[in-house]
């Protein structure tokens, strides 16, 4: 069975500053990985997936994550941090069986 | 595109009423349908799994009898709670496959609370 932790459930970083939201994953077959983002009572919207190919993902909004296979990670990273990115996010892996296994979701703060 | 629509955002009920939850797939067909529940500040979780024309399947510790499931055509699935208690309430968040490229798309999502 497949499972996901994100470490840290709180994560600050000053405006300007890189983002780096940490994702690790357990997989028994080459896993579909997932980040989404989440802002108060609303639902979710991805960022970016990685399913097969280039290793480094771009997504939205400026982030982008590598899929490390050797690290079972996914790392979510964004050069420069804006207010607006102020939100849950949350790392999530499919074995291809239809279902999304998410992370617990690290709520990032942006300092001005 | 692959848009899903879910309806209402929020809604408060009695304890004992039932409540009916929509989530539409706007311009695709979804085959499967997921619907999670969110506690505050927790992660999502998968409560079932929504098929069209056949019985939903549900994960391990979730009442069928509360919390019923209709997949009945390819653009709509329902979730009712059933007999609503304040345990009851929650975020309930539905998602569809999309149907390009391998992903899911969720809607806005659905605060119950029931009093």
């Amino acid at each position: 069975a497949q499972s996901v932790t994100q470490l840290g459930s709180h994560v600050s970083v000053s405006e300007g500053a890189l983002v780096l939201l940490r994702c690790n994953y357990s997989s028994s077959v080459p896993p579909y990985l997932f980040w989404y983002v989440q802002y108060p009572n609303q639902g979710l919207q991805l960022l970016l997936k990685y399913t097969t190919g280039a290793t480094l993902v771009k997504g939205i909004n400026g982030f982008e994550a590598e899929f490390k296979k050797s690290e079972t990670s996914f790392h979510l990273t964004k050069p420069s941090a804006h207010m607006s990115d102020a939100a849950e996010y949350f790392c999530a892996v499919s074995d291809r069986d239809d279902k999304i296994i998410f992370g617990k979701g690290t709520r990032l703060h942006i300092l001005p | 595109g692959a848009v899903v629509s879910q309806h209402p955002s929020w809604v408060i009920c009695k304890s004992g009423t039932s409540v009916k939850i929509e989530c539409r797939s706007l311009d695709f067909q979804a085959t499967t349908m997921f619907w999670y529940r969110q506690f505050p500040k927790q992660s999502l979780m998968l409560m079932a799994t929504s098929n069209e024309g056949s019985k939903a399947t549900y994960e391990q510790g979730v009442e069928k009898d509360k919390f019923l499931i209709n997949h009945a055509s390819l653009t709509l699935s329902t979730l009712t709670v059933t007999s609503a208690h304040p345990e009851d309430s929650s975020f309930y968040i539905c998602s569809a496959r999309t149907p390009l490229g391998y992903g899911y798309t969720f809607g806005s999502g659905t605060r119950l609370t029931v009093v």
